[in-house]
Formats: structure tokens, C-alpha cells, sequence
């Protein structure tokens, strides 16, 4: 597609389970991002990929989130043992390159509600 | 790493009012900074950016100038409209570089 595809759009889970999000990115893009946006606040920082490798995951809030993207394309967020706390929108976004020379492209998130 | 402050809404506005939302930050260096935009219903996007210090980005009338002496990035618009109302991200890159630090936002209500 055209943009930064993300799925699914809406997950309903239950406190304790595992939950995984997937991210499309723009063909081309090597670098990926997942950000994690919190109601009225701004999106804040999980985990940045160039390429296959995680550059930069000093975002991941504990050792229950881990995000992989093996052929430096589609990336998958993983949570395990869900918690309340875990509820928000979780963006993904590309860009050709380092964020601070260029524009990164936002998916529509994908909202996670843990009961 | 970089920090942002930015104003806080919500901001409620008449038509063809003047704009301004506040945005100040702390940084190494010297880096590129963005304003973000999220209308309703869609995802992020990119309003406008400035690659070094007293530049001015701009776009759909919109106007921010890198201030370096003060730290600040803050967005203006001297006539806005009812579609502009959306919620405005300030951000400028993390101290890695690799990644882009986004203020709490401000929610912008434009009335007719």
C-alpha cells in the first residue's frame, strides 16, 4: 500500500494475555519506529529499527514488550502478560532514513484495550 | 535525552483569529525540529520542519522559526480556520538521533 499500514486496528484483550501488533511500512523505508500514545498525551518513544536490527530500544518500558522485524520490513510488537497500564494507541511509523533529517510516516495506530 | 515543553490546550479560537502555540525544548546541538499534526479520525503527519537554527518552516500558512537563543519552535498561523482544528505535536529528535521526542500536545478548536 501506498502508506504505513498497521494491524489490528482494534485489539480487546484480557489482563495476563499476549498480544501481538503488526506494522506494514512504506516500501523502502529502513528505518521503523513504534511510539505508544497514551490518552491526551503525545506519542512517546518505544523502540527504533534500521533495518533488521534494533538500533535503539531503550523505549520498551519492561521485558514483557519486545518487537522484532526479521527481513528488515514488516515488524511485529509483542507484549506478553498484558497489564491495565498496557491500554493505549501504538503507532507505527517509516522513514527513508535517521528521524532528524527526515519525515517520518505515521500509521492510524492500532488501539489496545486490556480489560 | 532532548525534551519538549509545549503549550497547553485545549485552545479554542474564532475563525480568522491569529495562532500561536508555544513550544520550547532542550537540546544537544544543533538538531533539525517538527511540528506534527493529527486531525481527527487520522494518523500523524508532518506539518512543517527547520533543518538549523534561525530557519522558518512553513506550510498550508502556517510558520515556525528555529530560535537557538531562546529554544524555541513556536507555530503561528495569522488566519485560522474551522479545518485546522486538530491537536499540534512540537518535536525535536531524541539525543540519539534517532528518534523524535513529542510534546504532550494542544488540542485546537477552530469555531465558525
Amino acid at each position: 500500500g501506498a502508506g504505513v499500514s498497521q494491524t489490528p486496528s482494534n485489539k480487546v484483550t484480557e489482563k495476563g494475555k499476549y498480544v501481538e501488533l503488526r506494522c506494514d511500512p512504506i516500501s523502502g523505508h529502513t528505518a521503523l519506529y513504534w511510539y505508544r500514545q497514551s490518552l491526551g498525551q503525545g506519542p512517546e518513544f518505544l523502540i527504533y529499527f534500521q533495518g533488521t536490527g534494533a538500533a535503539d530500544d531503550s523505549g520498551l518500558p519492561n521485558d514483557r514488550f519486545f518487537a522484532v522485524r526479521p527481513e528488515g520490513s514488516v515488524s511485529t510488537l509483542k507484549i506478553q502478560r498484558t497489564e491495565r497500564g498496557d491500554s493505549a494507541v501504538y503507532l507505527c511509523a517509516s522513514s527513508l532514513g535517521r528521524s532528524n533529517t527526515g519525515e517520518l510516516f505515521f500509521g492510524e495506530g492500532s488501539r489496545l484495550t486490556v480489560l | 535525552g532532548n525534551s519538549v515543553t509545549q503549550m497547553e490546550g485545549p485552545v479554542t479560537l474564532s475563525e480568522e483569529a491569529f495562532l500561536t502555540i508555544n513550544c520550547t525544548y532542550t537540546a544537544t546541538g544543533y538538531p533539525s525540529l517538527f511540528w506534527y499534526v493529527q486531525y481527527p479520525g487520522e494518523g500523524l503527519q508532518l506539518l512543517l520542519k527547520a533543518t538549523k537554527a534561525d530557519d522558518k518552516g512553513s506550510n498550508k500558512g502556517f510558520e515556525a522559526t528555529y530560535r537557538k537563543e531562546t529554544t524555541s519552535f513556536h507555530l503561528e498561523k495569522g488566519s485560522v480556520q474551522v479545518s485546522d482544528s486538530a491537536v499540534y505535536f512540537c518535536a525535536p529528535p531524541s539525543n540519539s538521533g534517532y528518534a523524535l521526542n513529542f510534546g504532550k500536545g494542544t488540542s485546537l478548536l477552530v469555531t465558525p
